[in-house]
């Protein structure tokens, strides 16, 4: 069974406004959540991350919000520009860092 | 700047033939991964060791081997290819406590 699950998959969203990428996940012993980026043909980039003793992380038109009562993070792009078309993997670990799981990613597609 | 290296992006194997992906990282992590990407099912763990010659079973290890001789290589073996290991292959490195990078990809095809 998938401890880290996104619902949506895919996203489109008009060029300037907000992106919302939602996740979900079940293992409530994940201590760290991170969001990454990946293009066709190309590996997965690091975007942003955020630790369970936080509610929100921010890194320029990138924010990430937390809820840990709900299990649940999302990403926010705002503004969205069409180069943020990827898709945008969810991913969480406990506090030893040595498994990151994943979720099944959102294709989001930004027009122009 | 961070590396991690794979020596294929696009490999066509025959069904039945040993597969060997290699992967190769310059930033002394501790932790390397092997991932498989699907349409639809996201990245699933085949494999990961967190330190030379210590390996551990991912999600999804049947049909696979690695090998971890050198911290900065792991390599994936497939012991004898099949058509469901067609797949987007990712290697990935991480120190303690932080997040991973990923390598380029390899896309295999078994015919």
């Amino acid at each position: 069974d998938q401890q880290v699950k996104q619902n949506s998959p895919s996203l489109s969203v008009q060029e300037g406004r907000i992106s919302i990428l939602n996740c979900d996940y079940t293992n409530s012993m994940f201590d760290y959540f991170l969001w990454y980026k990946k293009y066709p043909a190309e590996g997965p980039t690091f975007l942003i991350s955020i630790s369970s003793i936080k509610d929100k992380n921010e890194d320029g038109r990138f924010t990430v919000f937390l809820n840990k009562s709900a299990k649940h993070l999302s990403l926010h792009i705002v503004p969205s520009q069409p180069g943020d078309s990827a898709v945008y993997f969810c991913a969480a670990s406990e506090a030893n860092f040595n498994k990151f799981y994943f979720g099944s990613g959102t294709k989001l597609n930004v027009k122009p | 700047d961070v590396k991690v290296t794979q020596s294929s992006r696009y490999l066509v194997k025959r069904t039945g033939e040993k597969v060997f992906l290699e992967c190769v990282q310059d930033m002394d992590h501790e932790n390397m991964f092997w991932y498989r990407q699907d349409p639809g099912l996201g990245l699933r763990l085949i494999y990961f060791s967190y330190d030379v010659k210590m390996k551990e079973k991912g999600d999804i290890p049947e049909g696979y081997s690695v090998s971890r001789e050198k911290k900065e290589r792991f390599s994936l073996i497939l012991e004898s290819a099949s058509t469901n290991q067609t797949s987007m292959y990712l290697c990935a490195s991480s120190s303690s406590h932080a997040e991973a990078f990923f390598g380029q990809g390899t896309r295999l095809t078994v015919v």
